[in-house]
């Protein structure tokens, strides 16, 4: 089955720029969504398919996804994003068409 | 507003069977797929179970197939996961969450009912 690749974890200082990467096998041929979760909350989408971002989530969120790497970009970092992130395929292709990445903490120096 | 609430967690022995319900409200339930989605303490998101819009297509993950069954009822806006053979693995916080394309984009989540495997 299809398996997503997140580093635990990230750290930056406010106001710097962070970046989450989610590796997968030609993921770049695929949507990823974006879920941030705050302790003790259930995840939020952020950033989906190509780089849509719902309502209410700032403009400082973006991704992108190319070849095996697909990236959540976090400009401007606040305390508020500390969160953990983790990236989400369909794969259609599959029985198992849900898969999630590990999961990225996001430490706010 | 998009409201969805889980119920039925709680403490079971191991062996033992659970019920979960979804409810959902402020949209029209039958027009999304919906799935489960858990989280053991302090790991990452594990997907459960997938249901589409009429119970036309379900699938499992490895780690509950033959163990849990999904249900859907339209009628009353709800989903439920039967949870058998329960073991200490299948410990976690139960997330039900709305897919908005059927392709996996979940823009609603429910708060979550916890489900503890203890003796």
């Amino acid at each position: 089955s299809y398996v997503l690749t997140q580093s635990p974890s990230v750290s930056v200082a406010p106001g710097q720029t962070a970046r989450m990467t989610c590796g997968g096998d030609n993921i770049g041929s695929k949507s990823v969504h974006w879920y941030q979760q705050r302790p003790g909350q259930a995840p939020v989408v952020v950033v989906s398919g190509d780089g849509d971002r719902p309502s209410g989530v700032p403009e400082r969120f973006s991704g992108s996804n190319s070849g095996n790497t697909a990236t959540l970009t976090v400009k401007r970092v606040e305390a508020g994003d500390e969160a953990d992130y983790f990236c989400q395929v369909w794969d259609g292709s599959s029985v198992h068409p849900v898969v999630f990445g590990g999961g990225t903490k996001l430490t706010v120096l | 507003q998009v409201h969805l609430v889980e119920s039925g967690g709680g403490l079971v022995k191991p062996g033992g069977s659970l019920r979960l319900s979804c409810a959902g409200s402020g949209f029209i339930f039958g027009d999304y797929y919906m799935s489960w989605i858990r989280q053991a303490p302090g790991k990452g998101l594990e997907w459960v179970s997938y249901v589409g819009r009429n119970v036309d297509t379900v699938y499992y993950a490895d780690s509950v197939k033959g163990r849990f069954t999904s249900a859907r009822d339209n009628a009353k806006n709800s989903i439920y996961l039967q949870m058998n053979s329960l073991s200490a693995g299948d410990t976690a916080v139960y997330y039900c969450a709305r897919d908005t394309t059927g392709g996996g984009r979940f823009d609603s989540w429910g708060q979550g009912t916890l489900v503890t495997v203890s003796s």
